[in-house]
């Protein structure tokens, strides 16, 4: 079975700070897919980021970047210059596989909630 | 195209009573899962459609849920006698092929509250 854990529930910054936010997860398949999704209030998953399983490198986007490490089983989000817009829930989810019935099936961490204030 | 739509957005219901929500895909997306998101908690997978055929169910999609994508586009889920713990956000989330990743669209959900 698959588990992401985020051990952050909640994260307040201010306008500025530097954040990250943190993302552990569990699996047995050698092919998997990493991803971050943002819940603003209106309650749509926004995706951020995919990530497959061979592929370590960090990425940067923006403010935005990502860093993979597997020998951590760790996927960690960091906002650079944090603005108040980023204020959201922020969830980290896992896919398995690469074909096959469960392939698209997402597992998700519980989210952390991030307050920039101005 | 304006993505995955779900309707109705909010439904109150009282226990007891069955409610149906629908599901509107990407029109060339043939996979459509649906999730549920309590409060606090990410979503979590319930079941998942490949065009018509209904591929796999969670184990948290009891006797009580249904859901069904005739010809291949939109989808229903149906949840009869509804109960308290079923107050949630009941999400959408379509794709092209299996590939979780660009094409992976999820609807703005339809949340329910059941008093």
């Amino acid at each position: 079975a698959q588990k992401v854990t985020q051990a952050q529930t909640e994260i307040s910054v201010v306008e500025k700070e530097d954040v990250t936010l943190d993302c552990v997860y569990e699996t047995r398949d050698t092919t998997y897919y990493l991803f971050w999704y943002k819940q603003p209030p209106s309650g749509e998953l926004v995706f951020l980021i995919r990530r497959n399983s061979f592929d370590e490198q960090n990425e940067i986007s923006g403010r935005y970047s990502w860093n993979f490490q597997k020998s951590t089983s760790s996927f960690n989000f960091t906002i650079t210059a944090s603005q108040v817009v980023d204020s959201a829930v922020y969830f980290c989810a896992l896919s398995i596989g690469a074909g096959g019935t469960s392939y698209g099936k997402l597992t998700f961490g519980q989210g952390t909630i991030l307050t920039v204030h101005p | 195209d304006t993505g995955v739509s779900q309707d109705p957005r909010h439904k109150i219901t009282k226990r007891g009573q069955n409610v149906t929500f629908r599901c509107d895909p990407i029109s060339e997306h043939n996979r459509l899962y649906w999730y549920r998101q309590t409060l606090g908690q990410g979503p979590e997978f319930l079941t998942y459609f490949q065009n018509e055929a209904q591929l796999e169910k969670s184990r948290l999609l009891s006797d009580r849920f249904s859901a069904e994508r005739p010809k291949g586009s939109f989808s229903t889920l149906e949840i009869q006698r509804t109960e308290q713990g079923d107050s949630a956000m009941y999400l959408c989330a379509s794709s092209l092929g299996g590939d979780p990743g660009y094409g992976y669209t999820f609807g703005s959900g339809t949340r329910l509250t059941v008093v």
